[in-house]
């Protein structure tokens, strides 16, 4: 599994765009981009995953660059819920038959500020 | 949808009693999984299920039993207690066995004394 870098820590102004920047220049051709966060006390929550295309869903926007060795995830609108540690991490696709146990680095702590 | 959910979601036991801990989840998923979270360690795999009536070990399965009799359950059994499973126990599900998009449960809060 190709390694990511994020800053530990981000603040954001509420009602203000999020943009939460993840490394992983050693990607390989068929690791997705998955992010994940997790609120204080809160079981993890999948937020959005990506292999080259941006993605956006009703949760956030996923911006992988061209050449793949970074990305960007967007909340649009940040609210004080936001508030938690996101979590960015490369895997491979989903391949039947194999368990795959979820495995999070130290993530960024955002902050979001009223 | 409820999408996961546990039950408790706090206990507290003595050292050698046994509980089941809950899980339930109403999105027809193929694939369950428990994992413990302990500060510093991150999310550790405790065992898993492909299917109903078929189970696994992760990564720290001792002292846990599993079964997987339907679909939507899957419960954790603590057999003898002990302080060193005081932890927060998270439930996961995903619609195929393999996916890394996995939706989790709010957590069991255990403290053994």
């Amino acid at each position: 599994d190709a390694k990511t870098t994020q800053p530990p820590s981000m603040d954001c102004a509420e009602g203000r765009a999020a943009n939460l920047p993840c490394n992983h220049s050693t990607i390989s051709g068929n690791e997705y981009v998955y992010w994940y966060r997790q609120i204080h006390s809160q079981g993890p929550q999948y937020i959005i995953h990506g292999l080259k295309n941006n993605e956006t869903n009703e949760m956030a926007s996923l911006i992988i660059t061209e050449d793949r060795k970074s990305s960007t995830l967007i909340l649009p609108h940040a609210t004080l819920r936001d508030t938690a540690v996101y979590y960015c991490i490369v895997r491979v696709g989903a391949n039947s038959g194999s368990a795959r146990q979820l495995t999070f680095g130290s993530g960024t702590q955002l902050t979001v500020l009223p | 949808n409820a999408g996961v959910t546990q039950t408790p979601k706090f206990q507290v036991l003595k050292t050698g009693q046994s509980m089941t801990l809950q899980c339930a989840q109403d999105m027809n998923h193929e694939y369950m999984s428990w994992y413990r979270q302990d500060p510093g360690m991150g999310l550790r795999l405790i065992h898993y299920s492909v299917g109903a009536g078929i189970t696994d070990q992760g990564e720290v399965p001792n002292g846990y039993n599993v079964s997987r009799s339907t679909t939507e359950d899957f419960p954790l059994r603590l057999l003898s207690a002990a302080p060193s499973q005081t932890s927060v126990y998270f439930c996961a599900s995903s619609y195929r066995t393999g996916s890394y998009e996995q939706y989790f449960g709010p957590g069991t809060r255990l403290t053994v004394t």
